[in-house]
């Protein structure tokens, strides 16, 4: 299975940062990634697909960029309901799989 | 704007066998071109994906449950189920099901249900 790796695990960051959010994975997937939100209690939310393009709907301050074992989620101008956990999925191989997600707290 | 939703047992005992059903509405299941998935989150865990039916009765599963799981889709009543044979409490979680696109190779989840937790206990 490719192994998802997603640092830091945890962030914290205040109202209008800038904060970027990265995803390894154990081999390479091309731009087979996508990016999901997800709030406590909650379902996931996705926020990105192949890589670097925005689901419609999704806010303009998320972008996400990478190719090949490396992948960035950007968000600029952080708003109060950006604060949740993020997560990583591959589509290239099956079983598809996740990264261990990625908590943004409140500083 | 298509919506789904889980239901089935919340508590399932050792050994038995659990059983989940997601209902589509606002959209027909037989659409081509969609993978009727399911996922799920173990307690403060990341995600697990489980595998997909397709409209046509095709499915694909993750191969470490693979042993132990049955998909099935019934287009009459759009909806689509899961059974999970031999339950321990390892397969305690939170089941969500989801509506899979694909590009290429790219299979990306939108949107999902709100998610239902299954405990196995005695």
């Amino acid at each position: 299975d490719i192994q998802m790796t997603q640092s830091p695990s945890s962030l914290s960051a205040s109202v209008g940062d800038r904060v970027t959010i990265t995803c390894r994975a154990s081999q390479s997937i091309s731009i087979y990634l996508n990016w999901y939100q997800q709030k406590p209690g909650k379902a996931p939310k996705l926020l990105i697909f192949a890589a670097s393009s925005l689901q419609s709907g999704v806010p303009s301050r998320f972008s996400g960029s990478g190719s090949g074992t490396d992948f960035t989620l950007t968000i600029n101008s952080l708003q109060p309901e950006d604060f949740a956990i993020y997560h990583c999925q591959q589509s290239y191989t099956m079983p598809y799989t996740f990264g261990q997600g990625t908590k943004l707290e409140i500083k | 704007q298509v919506q789904l939703q889980e239901s089935g047992p919340g508590l399932v005992r050792p050994s038995q066998t659990l059983s989940l059903t997601c209902t589509v509405s606002g959209g027909s299941i037989s659409s081509g071109g969609y993978y009727w998935s399911w996922i799920r989150q173990h307690p403060g865990k990341g995600l697990e994906w489980i595998g997909y039916v397709y409209f046509s009765g095709s499915t694909q599963y993750n191969p470490s449950l693979k042993s132990r799981l049955t998909m099935s889709i019934d287009t009459s009543k759009n909806h689509f189920s899961l059974r999970l044979y031999s339950v321990t409490a390892a397969d305690t979680a939170v089941y969500y099901c989801a509506r899979g696109s694909a590009i290429g190779l790219n299979n990306w989840f939108d949107p999902w249900g709100q998610g239902t937790l299954v405990t196995v206990s005695s």
